[in-house]
């Protein structure tokens, strides 16, 4: 089992959609999560970091469930400037910070 | 504020040269990173820093070296490029302890023929 896994996608959505995405992790001592954005051959910068509580960001909904060992992504009507690769994030105990291969995202008017 | 820089951007490299790529961060960060990302297989953890004068090895550490002899610098070596090592590379850093952004460079696009 991958340490982190993601749903590669590609997720095809008209604007103004809803869309999810998940995340799977294998080692429970994880203790920081946190949800990159990746456009086309840029780096990837940090869209939000995930609490235990959940949190939210304008459209974007990040959640967390330790038990099952996932993350989620809510992105709520999708904008064409959306399209990109998401990136789960795992920072395990000490220093490794583990990526997923990420999923894409498409959004078409 | 520069944030963090690798250098060169570009590189093409015949098999067997040797090249170094420089990554500099004006963060005072403690921890500075070195990844691949190939297509389909996402960013992956080559070597990795804690601290001036310490490196470890990561997910896929085979035919790199690393120095970090001063804070913001971190050295990634290709000591005998392969064309398995055709990649884009990114260096990362992020302040000591856990939950920290990370921040990446630009990347770096390398090539070899």
């Amino acid at each position: 089992r991958k340490e982190v896994e993601q749903d590669p996608g590609p997720f095809n959505v008209p604007e103004g959609a809803t869309v999810a995405f998940n995340c799977t992790y294998s080692n429970s001592a994880s203790q920081s999560f946190f949800w990159y954005r990746q456009d086309c051959r840029k780096e990837p910068k940090l869209l939000m970091s995930v609490y235990s509580s959940g949190n939210e960001d304008g459209r974007f909904t990040a959640q967390l469930n330790r038990a099952s060992q996932y993350i989620s992504l809510l992105i709520r009507d999708s904008k064409l400037s959306d399209s990109a690769t998401y990136l789960c994030v795992v920072n395990q105990a000490g220093t490794a910070l583990i990526f997923g291969k990420g999923t894409t995202l498409s959004v078409s008017s | 504020n520069a944030g963090v820089t690798q250098t060169p951007k570009f590189r093409v490299l015949k098999t067997g040269q040797s090249m170094t790529l420089l990554c500099a961060q004006d963060m005072n960060h403690e921890y500075m990173y070195w990844y691949r990302q190939d297509p389909g297989m996402g960013l992956r953890l080559i070597h990795y820093s804690v601290g001036e004068g310490t490196t470890a090895k990561g997910e896929v550490p085979d035919g790199y070296n690393v120095s970090r002899l001063k804070k913001q610098n971190f050295l990634l070596g290709l000591e005998s490029a392969a064309p398995s090592q055709t990649s884009v590379y990114f260096c990362a850093s992020t302040r000591q302890g856990t939950g920290n952004t990370i921040y990446f460079g630009e990347g770096s696009w390398l090539t070899v023929v």
